[in-house]
């Protein structure tokens, strides 16, 4: 059982162009969704994180809009770059157990051509 | 920014030995996290860790798996014995505190390959 959704799975643009990915989850006790980005062979680094109290963070060329009623958030990368291409993972913490985790979405893979 | 230091960076065992994967959290973080990633697909969540005892552990990991971490040392995941199965890229992550807001930090992972 998937909890937190990605989509597309993989996803090309031009430079200059407003990259939109999109995530959705189930569970309502989600409060939290950090957005991290893996370049290949690479970690995955905190990006721009989110909320449950925000409709919108924004942070440079990147933005979340969070969506509460429908459960779904997209991140913009506005003025798409080279450099963006990587893995973006949608995030959200599961308090389920004796413990916090993160629990991340299957990811997008996003590229960017010049 | 912090640094989590993963030790070796790449690891080629034969089924059925023993490994041992090391991670040095960043300094004066409490809670660590072992993540499971195959050929770039998600970070699946293997076990937290916290004050020297498991929180927390997913389906994932199975029987063969073990951590510990004694004082000052490395923060360990064992797999004995291994499976072709858990070859896959192996994330250590660790963070300050328990509350999700506070970041997350990964280390650059062991790729374990299993033949």
């Amino acid at each position: 059982q998937q909890q937190v959704r990605q989509s597309p799975q993989s996803l090309t643009v031009w430079e200059g162009e407003t990259t939109i990915l999109n995530c959705s989850y189930e569970d309502s006790t989600f409060d939290y969704f950090p957005w991290y980005r893996q370049f290949p062979g690479k970690s995955p680094a905190l990006l721009i994180a989110i909320s449950l109290v925000s409709n919108k963070k924004e942070d440079g060329r990147f933005t979340i809009f969070f969506n509460k009623r429908e459960k779904k958030l997209s991140l913009h990368i506005t003025d798409s770059q080279p450099g963006d291409s990587a893995t973006y993972f949608c995030a959200a913490p599961n308090y389920g157990g004796s413990g916090n985790k993160l629990i991340f979405g299957t990811g997008t893979l996003l590229s960017v051509k010049p | 920014g912090p640094k989590v230091l993963q030790i070796p960076s790449h690891q080629i065992i034969d089924m059925g030995q023993m490994v041992t994967l090391n991670c040095d959290p960043v300094s004066n973080h409490l809670y660590f996290y072992w993540y499971k990633q195959i050929l770039g697909q998600q970070m699946e969540f293997l076990v937290n860790f916290y004050n020297g005892k498991v929180m927390e552990k997913s389906k994932l990991f199975k029987d063969q798996f073990s951590v510990e971490r004694p004082d000052g040392s490395y923060f360990t995941l064992k797999i004995q014995p291994t499976a072709l199965e858990d070859s896959a890229v192996y994330f250590c992550a660790s963070r300050s505190q328990g509350a999700p807001q506070n970041t997350l930090y990964f280390g650059a992972g062991t790729r374990l390959s299993v033949l």
